[in-house]
């Protein structure tokens, strides 16, 4: 079984650089795409991006100028950077494995406020 | 830019009452990357279908998908007290690569 956990701060400044991981357990992140997804409280799901386990990434045009994932095949990571973050990036941020077309797996969603 | 549009936004049902929901893209869609997902509150996402009718693990029978172009359907035939959630509907391939539909809530009547 495949489980996913987000780690990073809960609280990030406006303008700074929000930061998280997810640790892949249960099976090897290779050969797979692991992807971000958020969801500001009250509202829908949003898709951010993915990754590759060789490196390569697609991401959402929306965010895109802003947005880096990267994975770490030794540690069975994978990791989201978004800069420049203001209040409209508040979120439960989820990160999953993209499995063909759908999210099979997810982990359990960690909320990043952005708030000085 | 491509968009998945859910309805109703809300529907109120009773238990045991038949739930079917609605899932229409901007432009035709493979029916190989379509898929539903379940969210209860609190709780992440829970993939329900994929390939427009194909049951994931564990997904209960009375979970039914269809459709195909541009209109799909999730069916409940029977709700039981554990199927009142939010349901999205998600598509792959297209720009953004992955979209979410704005979800249905299913609500006890």
């Amino acid at each position: 079984q495949v489980q996913l956990q987000e780690s990073g701060p809960g609280l990030v400044k406006p303008s700074e650089t929000l930061s998280l991981t997810c640790t892949v357990s249960g099976r090897s992140i290779s050969p797979y795409y692991w992807s971000w997804i958020r969801q500001p409280p009250g509202k829908g799901l949003e898709w951010i991006g993915y990754v590759y386990s060789s490196g390569n990434t697609n991401y959402n045009p929306s965010l895109k100028s802003r947005v880096t994932i990267s994975v770490d095949r030794s540690r069975n990571q994978f990791s989201l950077k978004l800069t420049s973050v203001t209040a409209a990036d508040t979120a439960v941020y989820y990160c999953a494995r993209l499995d063909g077309s759908s999210l099979d797996f997810w982990g359990q969603g960690t909320l990043v406020t952005v708030s000085s | 830019e491509f968009v998945l549009t859910q309805s109703p936004g809300t529907l109120s049902l009773s238990p045991g009452e038949r739930a079917t929901l609605s899932c229409r893209a901007s432009q035709s869609v493979s029916s190989s990357y379509l898929a539903w997902y379940q969210q209860k509150p609190g709780q992440a996402p829970r993939l329900l279908i994929y390939g427009a009718s194909s049951r994931a693990t564990g997904t209960p029978d009375r979970f039914s998908g269809s459709g195909s172009g541009t209109d799909f359907t999730l069916t409940i035939s029977r709700l039981e007290p554990e199927d009142f959630a939010v349901y999205y509907c998600q598509e792959y391939g297209n720009s953004p690569k992955l979209t979410f539909g704005g979800g249905t809530k299913v609500e006890i009547k």
